[in-house]
Parts: C-alpha cells; structure tokens; sequence
C-alpha cells in the first residue's frame, strides 16, 4: 500500500517550454503533498507544500510565478514550471503522507522526475 | 529552526560486515518523528526506519536499527549484515509541525564485495 506515481519520470524540453509534472497517490487519500527539488548527490530541498483545495504554500525563495502547484483532488496534485529555463534542470520529487491525525504515518515518495532543459 | 546534520558524506563498509552512518539534529519541539531514507541509484526514496521520539526503545526493522539518542539529539542508523543492495544515499529526516520534512546532506554508502 502508500503507493506514489509520479509522471512523466524523464522530460527534456526547449528553454520557454511549460512543464507540468504529476503526482498521484494510488491506493489512499492524501490532502498535503509535498515536492522537492534535488541537485545531483545533494539533499533534498522542500519547495512547497501543496493542499488539497487551497493555496500550495511555498518555502522562502521558491519562486511561487515560476513554480505553479495545483492540488484539485485528494488524490493528485500537478507542479507546473512555467517558462522554464536551463537553471530549471533537476530532479523534481513528490511525497504524500497517508491521512491526518495519524501521527506516525511517514511521507511515501513518487519516483521522481528528471527535468533537461535545453 | 530545525536542522539535520550527517557528518559523514561517504562511507564504506565490507560485505557482510556492520556499519554505522551517523545523523544529528536540532529542535526545540519535545515530540517529534525521525526517519532515515535510502535512495539507490534510480533515485527514488525508499523508507528504511522511524523513531518516534516520545518512544525510547530504539527502532529495528530486520537488519536495519536505530540509535536513538533524545537528550544527545543523535540518531544514527546501524546497518547489520551489509548486502551489496544496501549502497545507496541514506538521507536522515526529521519532521516537523505541519509535516514537513528537513533532510540531512545524506551519506553515500558503498559495500565492498
């Protein structure tokens, strides 16, 4: 169970280009999704929390014009980089947490996404 | 503001053998969740272990353990048996109110044959 999807997992694409990426969670509800972005052999850095109905809730310096979160089901929510640029390339990772008010509950990641601006 | 800190960036370890990759953090809070996640090559996260830190035992999870420290603020990963599928990055995670995550710089893990 806790299974994430996350799709396309490879996209190269010309400078300007709008890049939507989606994350589902297959097998349970999650009203919170987050997405990181990883350089390689670094950590991963949180970007933004995206809830289900509402605004996605961006970490400082994350360009919230750049990076466009929706969350429109409890089930998927979609990052879009708008006019992306070669500085844009990473490695976009999703995470959903099964339910709330379950404490203990871990975040359960999709298999990312490898984004190649050219 | 929270932190994660892994002090070790690579490690290595003989088949076979045990291995210990080291993680410490900083908090205020007083109950709080920890995690170590592995990402192999194909980069996905894969959970290894939690520690919920109002617990004392230490957390095991087959060849996998934990060493829990609360007043020290350390907990390391103890990796029992190293097979070659365990090299990966191992990232060490603590959570926060609202449930995010703030990620450690990772360890890479190599296992000798």
């Amino acid at each position: 169970g806790a299974v994430v999807s996350q799709h396309p997992s490879r996209v190269i694409c010309k400078s300007g280009t709008s890049v939507k990426i989606e994350c589902r969670s297959l097998d349970f509800q999650a009203t919170t999704m987050f997405w990181y972005r990883q350089f390689p052999k670094k950590s991963l850095m949180l970007m933004a929390t995206s809830n289900e109905g509402s605004k996605a809730t961006y970490e400082q310096g994350v360009e919230k014009d750049k990076f466009l979160i929706n969350h429109a089901s409890l089930t998927l929510s979609t990052l879009t980089v708008t006019s992306a640029h070669p500085e844009d390339s990473s490695f976009y990772i999703c995470s959903a947490r099964v339910g709330t008010g379950i404490a203990n509950q871990p975040q359960h990641f999709g298999d990312g996404t490898r984004l190649s601006i050219l | 503001a929270q932190t994660v800190t892994q002090s070790q960036p690579e490690m290595s370890v003989q088949e076979a053998e045990t291995v210990t990759l080291s993680c410490t953090y900083d908090t205020s809070e007083s109950d709080y969740y920890l995690f170590w996640y592995k990402q192999p090559p194909s980069r996905q996260m894969i959970l290894v272990i939690r520690q919920e830190a109002y617990k004392q035992q230490n957390a095991t999870e087959n060849r996998f353990s934990v060493n829990f420290q609360k007043a020290a603020k350390s907990f390391s990963l103890k990796i029992s048996d190293s097979q070659l599928g365990d090299a990966a990055m191992y990232f060490c995670a603590y959570r926060m109110v609202g449930n995010k995550l703030v990620f450690g710089a990772g360890t890479i893990l190599r296992v000798k044959s």
